[in-house]
């Protein structure tokens, strides 16, 4: 499977505990984007990488929100001290080089926080 | 602010008919249009991607664009019960590498 693979596929945790996730793009796609989805809502920006460069970070991102692609090949999504209003799917998209906006979504990581 | 306008549904469509879904957008200078499907607990599926007025084809789905009109539309012909899911609308201007996303219309084909 050449996908967008995405880990953990589920997260349950308390609010307070911080957790990562993991995002392995398309090999050749050296665009990476995180988007955030909650129920009957379309898919949230929150950030986008060119390779290795964080590019733009959405405003909704708030500090407690950090994110990484080292060597850019695989990301990390971290969140600190979760607060139950960060529930929610967390997408991972990459695309081709090409600008086209066309974006190949992995399975997602589903976050509870109880 | 740049937003994609979706009816959020339910569309209810018998089997056989057309669905029609529609996408009204307020960029300007918005450049390039998507049409996502998402099945219940599955993430998003590129169906089809629009750049210029007009329609675009590919099998049952036909994407119509009205930049004009900053409105973009979906038809599906021959609808199947398998079509039930919520479609996405995307948009993304010139200048953006980011693509906005409307919150998306509730599809159901009935039997």
């Amino acid at each position: 499977d050449t996908g967008v693979s995405q880990d953990p596929r589920h997260k349950i945790t308390k609010r307070g505990q911080n957790v990562t996730f993991r995002c392995d793009p398309i090999s050749e796609h050296n665009r990476l984007y995180w988007y955030r989805q909650t129920l009957g809502q379309g898919p949230e920006f929150l950030t986008y990488f060119q390779n290795e460069a964080q590019l733009e970070k959405s405003r909704l991102l708030s500090d407690r929100f950090s994110a990484e692609r080292p060597k850019g090949s695989f990301s990390t999504l971290e969140i600190q001290r979760t607060e139950q209003g960060d529930s929610a799917m967390y997408l991972c998209a990459s695309s081709r080089a090409s600008n086209t906006g066309e974006l190949f979504f992995g399975e997602g990581s589903r976050l509870t926080v109880l | 602010q740049k937003e994609v306008e979706q009816n959020s549904g339910p569309l209810s469509v018998p089997e056989g008919a057309i669905a029609s879904l529609n996408c009204t957008y307020s960029d300007r200078g918005s450049q390039s249009f998507f049409w996502y499907r998402q099945y219940s607990g599955k993430s998003p599926e590129l169906i089809m991607s629009i750049y210029s007025n007009g329609d675009k084809e590919d099998g049952r789905f036909t994407a119509q664009l009205n930049k004009a009109s900053q409105y973009v539309s979906l038809l599906i012909r021959d609808s199947q019960p398998s079509d039930s899911a919520t479609y996405l609308c995307a948009v993304k201007s010139g200048g953006s590498y980011i693509p906005t996303f409307g919150r998306g219309t509730s599809l159901i084909v009935h039997p």
